[in-house]
């Protein structure tokens, strides 16, 4: 089973860029690389997908390795509300578990 | 779209007793997901459909746990002969699938929440 590992928590302050790493250690090179978040009290919410290229959407910007074993997901300006667990997984279309398995996740804090 | 909808928020129940959730998942999606997640833990899938098939249950799972997704539309978790080591949030979550579904994402619901005393 495809699993991740990403440090247990980071801190950030407000309005600065934020780097969450994370290691892909057993990629295989059909998974995608998505990362998903959870704010207080709510559901995981989709953040961000990719394959080899960078992406970027309204909400974050995920730079993907070369060799697709790390992956680092970018806020570019950190708010209040950024605080949450961010998870990052493999997704294997017909792999176990649903496609998708996930960690403990970073717990990510943003002083003001 | 008013998203992922699960019902009851909360539920508390003795140990012993049956509880059931429903979750109604976000229209025209075909695939629906349960996972269940413990404090401090990330969310631990326990199955999930596409449209009524039931494609997958985690090898975890109780055989006190059943799902079910009638019509490929709302879902059902049952837990039958409740235990303290059920009480979690379990969450659902749906999506739209189309071929290899590469770009599959899922869309959880805020959760029920189950304490058993």
């Amino acid at each position: 089973d495809a699993k991740t590992t990403q440090p247990n928590s980071m801190e950030s302050n407000e309005e600065e860029p934020v780097h969450l790493p994370c290691n892909h250690s057993t990629i295989s090179g059909t998974d995608y690389i998505h990362w998903y978040r959870q704010l207080p009290s709510q559901g995981p919410e989709y953040v961000i997908h990719g394959l080899t290229s960078n992406v970027n959407n309204r909400m974050a910007s995920l730079a993907i390795a070369e060799d697709r074993k790390s992956s680092t997901l970018i806020l570019h300006r950190a708010t209040l509300r950024d605080a949450a667990v961010y998870y990052c997984m493999d997704y294997r279309y017909g792999g176990s578990q649903g496609n998708l398995i996930f960690g403990k996740g970073t717990k990510l804090s943003v002083k003001p | 779209d008013t998203g992922v909808s699960q019902n009851p928020r909360h539920k508390i129940t003795k140990r012993g007793q049956n509880v059931t959730f429903r979750c109604d998942p976000i229209s025209e999606h075909n695939r629906l997901y349960w996972y269940r997640q413990t404090l401090g833990q990330g969310p631990e899938f326990l199955t999930y459909f596409q449209n009524e098939a039931q494609l997958e249950k985690s090898r975890l799972l109780s055989d006190r746990f059943s799902a079910e997704r009638p019509k490929g539309s709302f879902s059902t978790l049952e837990i039958q002969r409740t235990e303290q080591g059920d009480s979690a949030m379990y969450l659902c979550a749906s999506s739209f699938i189309l071929g290899t579904g590469v770009n599959e994402k899922l869309f959880f619901g805020s959760g029920t929440q189950l304490s058993v005393l």
